[in-house]
């Protein structure tokens, strides 16, 4: 139980294109997902938390026009890096927490991640 | 994160035990976590502890916290070479997660 998906696991792409990242919770539902960005032999860092329905909370330095996060469902959520240029190619990984909330956790499951390499 | 601080490597022989040290700053921390990370994956969830616990015991993974001194470790028991991996002690407060850098593990034969 608790898989979490991102699809593509791998992207190229031209700078000054648009990318999408999605995030999938495969068997729970998830109304907060989070956007994390990890850079080589370094930590997570948390980019914007993602709610579904309502607007996503971007973290201090993240620029919310450049990283459009939108939560359609309680299973889904986007990133979209918009006019990607060399800088933005990073580890993205995206994280779920299960709607259930009986369970008395806060516990996030995280998925795979998607390599972006911005030429 | 600056808040939550990790040693960076740790080299163990296969069949010993592994033991990971974190330190957190945030005393509020309800929930601490330990996640592993392979090359060019995401985070897997090993365990978490409850910050009213002291000790969470889970098959070769011993995890125990020292609220007190804001202390937490992981011990692997008998490390073996699939363990070889990255350990992110990680706490967490309204809901978010803050991340130690990360402690490399390598298993040598």
């Amino acid at each position: 139980g608790a898989v979490v998906s991102q699809h593509p696991s791998r992207v190229i792409c031209k700078s000054g294109t648009s990318v999408k990242i999605e995030c999938r919770s495969l068997d729970f539902q998830a109304t907060t997902m989070f956007w994390y960005r990890q850079f080589p032999k370094q930590s997570l860092m948390l980019m914007a938390t993602s709610n579904e329905g309502s607007k996503a909370t971007y973290e201090q330095g993240v620029e919310k026009d450049k990283f459009l996060i939108n939560h359609a469902s309680l299973t889904l959520s986007t990133l979209t890096v918009t006019s990607a240029h060399p800088e933005d190619s990073s580890f993205y990984i995206c994280s779920a927490r299960d709607r259930v909330w009986d369970r008395g956790d806060e516990t996030q499951y995280f998925g795979p991640g998607t390599r972006l390499l911005v030429l | 994160g600056e808040d939550v601080e990790q040693s960076l490597f740790l080299s163990v022989r296969e069949g010993d035990s592994s033991v990971i040290n974190c330190t957190y700053t945030d005393s509020s921390s309800t929930y601490l976590y330990w996640y592993k990370q392979e090359p060019g994956a995401g985070l897997q969830l090993l365990t978490y502890i409850f910050s009213n616990m002291d000790m969470k015991q889970d098959q070769r993974l011993t995890v125990l916290l020292n609220k007190k001194d804001k202390h937490l470790s992981l011990r692997i028991a008998d490390t073996q070479t699939g363990d070889s991996a990255i350990y992110f002690c990680a706490e967490t407060h309204d809901y978010k997660l803050s991340f130690g850098a990360g402690t490399t593990v390598t298993v040598r034969a």
